[in-house]
């Protein structure tokens, strides 16, 4: 057990619909990512947060937003959905924002959409 | 642009074999480097990391060494138990404090 916590596990949806991802950091980790796996593009970045502010972004469609609020829990909202959006998605977080701290994963949550 | 190459799988291997599973970046600087496993419906687990040059990371008897010269971290280990199939992802720290992520290599170990 990473320590990191996702909510719903699993999630199926229609083509257009709008979904809300959770995720609830190790104790104590102030940094929080979201990534996507899929079998086509494997592991992808989509956007990092600390301590609440936006840190990082990498490959992440304009349809899709994330928040970190105060109690450090993140939510990735994905919106218009796709097809395509059916995935993983995996939250991380770490205790730092820097590349030499390691990431703790979540379990993820499995999107399909219809 | 930042990049990590590892062997293509699925790799299969009899029990009490030797792995390897190689491992190659491409980056800015030097950056942390590591190995992470992924069971079948889990997420991803760390298994092991290196932040400088020469550096060996180890856990669970597998082992992988920071190669600066070959820009490489190939993971090792000895002797394989089934229960270490799993899919195995080589990544290294990038400049925007995420981490980047190689393709993936499925391991099987039979008994």
């Amino acid at each position: 057990d990473s320590g990191v916590t996702q909510t719903p596990k699993h999630l199926i949806t229609a083509t257009g619909q709008r979904v809300t991802l959770r995720c609830s950091p190790r104790s104590g980790d102030l940094s929080v990512y979201w990534y996507q796996q899929s079998l086509d593009q494997g592991l992808q970045f989509l956007i990092q947060y600390y301590n609440g502010e936006e840190r990082a972004k990498g490959n992440i469609l304009e349809r899709f937003s994330a928040q970190q609020f105060p109690d450090l829990h993140s939510e990735l909202n994905l919106s218009s959905l796709e097809l395509g959006d059916s995935a993983l998605y995996f939250c991380a977080s770490s205790v730092s924002g820097g590349q030499s701290y390691e990431q703790y994963f979540g379990p993820g949550t499995r999107l399909t959409v219809t | 642009g930042d990049s990590v190459t590892q062997m293509e799988g699925p790799v299969t291997l009899s029990e009490e074999a030797f792995l390897t599973i190689n491992c190659t970046y491409t980056a800015t600087g030097y950056p942390s480097l590591f190995w992470y496993v992924q069971y079948p419906g889990e997420g991803l687990q760390l298994l092991l990391k290196a932040t400088k040059a020469d550096d060996k990371g180890s856990n669970k008897g597998f082992e992988a060494t920071y190669r600066k010269e070959t820009t490489s971290f190939h993971l090792e280990k000895g002797s394989v138990q089934v229960s270490d199939s799993a899919v195995y992802f080589c990544a290294h720290g990038g400049s925007q404090g995420n981490l980047i992520f190689g393709k993936g290599t499925k391991l099987s170990v039979k008994p």
